[in-house]
C-alpha cells in the first residue's frame, strides 16, 4: 500500500508558467515531507521541505504548500525553465515514531517538461 | 569530493548468481539506506543502517541482505538473483537516523537479471 502517492507521473509546461506538482498521503504520522530532484542518470538531490507546524515553505523560484486536513502537499514552481526539467519525488517521515524518524518514504515521482 | 561513491554504474547478471552492490561515503553519516527505483513505484527502502554494527528491513527487503562492520561502508548482496530485481539501486546517507534531514544519494547501479 502507498503511503505516498504522486498521481500524475508526468507533467509538461512552458516556460515562465507555473509548475504545480502534487502529493497525498496516507500516514497520519508524518511529519517532515520533502522533495527530491532527479536527473537521468544521477541520484535524486534534495530541493526542499516543510514540517507539519507549517502550511507553507519558500526558497527561491520554489514553494512547498501543506494540508494536513486533506493529507496533502503541493510544489509550486514560479517561473519554471527548462533547467527544472527532471523527475521529482515527494517524500515523507514519521520523525515522531520510534525508530522511524529518518526514514524516508518516497511516491512514484512525477517527470516534469519545461518547454522553451 | 565528500560525497557517496557506488559501484558498478552498470551489471548485467545471470539469474541464479551472487553480486555485491557497493556504497562508500566519507561523509562520515551515521545513517545510510538502500533504495531501489522501479517506473511507477517510485523509490522503495530496502535496507537501512541507523549505525555502525546495526541494520533494518525496509519495505521490500526479501531477497537482500546488508552489513554495517564500519561507518564508511554499507554494501547490498544479492544472493541469488531473480528478473524481479531488475532495478535502478541507489545508496543515501544521512547525518543522523533521528532526524529526516535531505539524504546525499550516490549515482545509482542499474542491474539488469536476465
Amino acid at each position: 500500500d502507498q503511503q505516498v502517492k504522486q498521481n500524475s507521473p508526468s507533467l509538461s509546461v512552458q516556460e515562465g508558467r507555473i509548475s504545480i506538482l502534487n502529493c497525498d498521503y496516507t500516514n497520519s504520522m508524518f511529519d517532515y515531507f520533502l522533495w527530491y530532484k532527479k536527473y537521468p542518470a544521477e541520484g535524486p538531490t534534495f530541493l526542499i521541505s516543510i514540517s507539519s507546524i507549517k502550511d507553507k515553505n519558500e526558497d527561491g523560484r520554489f514553494t512547498v504548500f501543506l494540508n494536513k486536513s486533506a493529507k496533502h502537499l503541493s510544489l509550486h514552481i514560479v517561473p519554471s525553465q527548462p533547467g527544472d526539467s527532471a523527475v521529482y519525488f515527494c517524500a515523507a517521515s514519521a520523525s515522531t515514531v520510534y525508530n522511524q524518524g529518518g526514514k524516508l518514504i518516497f511516491g512514484q515521482g512525477t517527470e516534469l517538461s519545461v518547454k522553451p | 569530493i565528500a560525497g557517496i561513491t557506488q559501484a558498478p554504474t552498470s551489471q548485467i547478471l545471470a539469474a541464479g548468481r551472487r553480486m555485491t552492490l557497493r556504497c562508500t561515503q566519507d561523509m562520515r553519516h551515521n545513517a545510510m539506506y538502500w533504495y531501489r527505483q522501479d517506473l511507477g513505484l517510485g523509490l522503495r527502502l530496502i535496507h537501512y543502517s541507523n549505525t555502525a554494527g546495526t541494520t533494518g528491513k525496509g519495505e521490500v527487503p526479501d531477497g537482500y541482505s546488508v552489513s554495517r562492520a564500519n561507518t564508511d561502508d554499507f554494501p547490498l548482496t544479492l544472493a541469488s538473483a531473480v528478473p524481479s530485481q531488475t532495478s535502478v539501486y541507489f545508496c543515501a546517507s544521512s547525518d543522523s537516523a533521528a532526524d529526516p534531514y535531505g539524504y546525499t544519494f550516490g549515482s545509482g547501479t542499474r542491474l539488469t537479471v536476465v
